[in-house]
């Protein structure tokens, strides 16, 4: 069963921009990791953070975790056509040791 | 990261035929590895859960005959689509876990039944 749900489903911005999609889980996890998917292809993973995180950032990539809230959010600083993808997260329980993925958000980067 | 490969990456059958998927983990031993499937834009469901030398845990609403997982190896997972029909065309990514709570995950295999 899917866990995550991921909102907005779809966004659509200029390039340059930022983009900010938004991941809900419902139940205790140990780590929540969020991957790219261009259309067709594998996953790319992007960046993963523990319960005991609160942000992260690689390159243009931000991070965040709440989890009182149970949610994160991954945002991308001055986006560029090429960050056109799916967008995933997907939450880690140890008690189940399984990851259960969000619903996703396409994003699309027009140039 | 660890390499996990996907073979074969696409695949076409005729209904009624059976599939086989094989997972692998290149450079680490993998005792727990997934099978996901994911139809067209929507996201990845799992399916099962396989542990090295024991039967594999499926998840509600996978028919576990029709979806044979093998994890023979330390390495290797393999994913027998039985008797397949067009419904089971789709996309089927392994992942195959490390240390602790890291999961790399295969390219993915194309599967399309006609």
């Amino acid at each position: 069963s899917q866990q995550g749900e991921e909102d907005p489903q779809a966004l659509s911005i200029q390039e340059g921009e930022n983009a900010t999609m938004n991941c809900s889980y419902k139940t205790s996890i140990n780590n929540l990791q969020w991957y790219r998917q261009n259309s067709g292809r594998g996953l790319v993973h992007l960046i993963l953070i523990r319960s005991n995180e609160r942000e992260k950032h690689s390159g243009r990539l931000r991070v965040t975790l709440d989890t009182s809230k149970k949610s994160s959010s991954l945002l991308i600083t001055a986006s560029r056509a090429a960050d056109t993808a799916s967008y995933f997260c997907a939450t880690f329980t140890s008690g189940t040791y399984k990851y259960i993925f969000g619903t996703g958000t396409r994003l699309k980067v027009l140039a | 990261g660890a390499v996990v490969s996907q073979h074969p990456s696409r695949v076409i059958c005729k209904s009624g035929t059976s599939v086989k998927i094989e997972c692998r983990s290149l450079d680490f031993q993998a005792t727990t590895m997934f099978w996901y499937r994911q139809f067209p834009k929507q996201s990845l469901m799992l399916m099962a859960t396989s542990n090295e030398g024991s039967k594999a845990t499926y998840e509600q609403g996978v028919e576990k005959d029709k979806f044979l997982i093998n994890h023979a190896s330390l390495t290797l997972s393999t994913l027998t689509v039985t008797s397949a029909h067009p419904e089971d065309s789709s996309f089927y990514i392994c992942s195959a876990g490390g240390i602790k709570d890291e999961q790399y995950f295969g390219p993915g295999t194309r599967l399309t039944v006609t």
